[in-house]
């Protein structure tokens, strides 16, 4: 089955605990992305990768880092989390240069930091 | 990308046809509408999109309008299921870039038994 996973689904931790959340697909898809979901604000683009050690900000990077050593998986990092990243992540992928096809997204990881 | 305009909440009738409205006046001749939904706090799920013909697929139907101004989306015959919030996205087709998704506030629909 073509999916998105993500791993953990829920996680609390504590203010400068490193964390990853790491997300894999097993469609062969260049492109991935990580967004973040807040009320009020709706999803906002983390950062993104073109296909294996290519990666570039988004809307809202600070405080947060990724790597793609691999096409299938790209982590989340936070490096000393704070409370404001409390939020919900999705992480999402499709093929490149072929935005007409549908993204697919994983089914979330909510975190908090206390 | 063009900005859109949907209604935030509605509701329908369990087995009634869903219509979904959004506005997106600014949309470019290159510019493709997309619907997505999201139930609730799950991953976005893909619906349908197009460019300036009406779609169809199993999930649902688009319509768009001739000056492609405005779009509708329909679900034949709304299921408990369908409540969710609905995206409307404006975007360009294919450009080997950030395939980044824009999501603005959506319409939530909820479907009454």
């Amino acid at each position: 089955e073509a999916q998105v996973t993500q791993n953990p689904r829920y996680l609390i931790t504590v203010t400068g605990k490193k964390l990853t959340v790491t997300c894999s697909q097993n469609m062969n898809h260049e492109y991935m992305s990580w967004y973040r979901q807040d009320p009020g604000l709706g999803l906002r683009q983390i950062y993104y990768s073109m296909n294996v050690e290519v990666t570039d900000k988004g809307d809202v990077p600070e405080g947060y880092k990724v790597s793609r050593k691999e096409k299938r998986n790209f982590p989340l990092i936070l490096e000393s989390p704070s409370p404001n990243q409390t939020s919900l992540y999705f992480c999402a992928s499709s093929l490149l240069g072929r935005s007409l096809d549908e993204q697919f997204f994983g089914p979330g990881t909510r975190l908090t930091v206390l | 990308d063009a900005k859109t305009t949907q209604p935030p909440s509605m509701d329908c009738a369990e087995g009634r046809a869903a219509n979904l409205p959004c506005n997106h006046s600014t949309i470019s001749g290159n510019e493709y509408v997309y619907w997505y939904r999201q139930i609730h706090s799950q991953g976005p799920q893909y619906i349908i999109h197009g460019l300036k013909n009406n779609e169809t697929n199993e999930m649902a139907s688009l319509i768009i309008t001739e000056d492609r101004k405005s779009s509708t989306l329909i679900l034949p015959h709304a299921t408990l299921r369908d409540t969710a919030v609905y995206y409307c996205i404006v975007r360009v087709g294919s450009n080997f870039g950030n395939e980044k998704l824009t999501f603005g506030t959506g319409t939530r629909l909820t479907i009454i038994p």
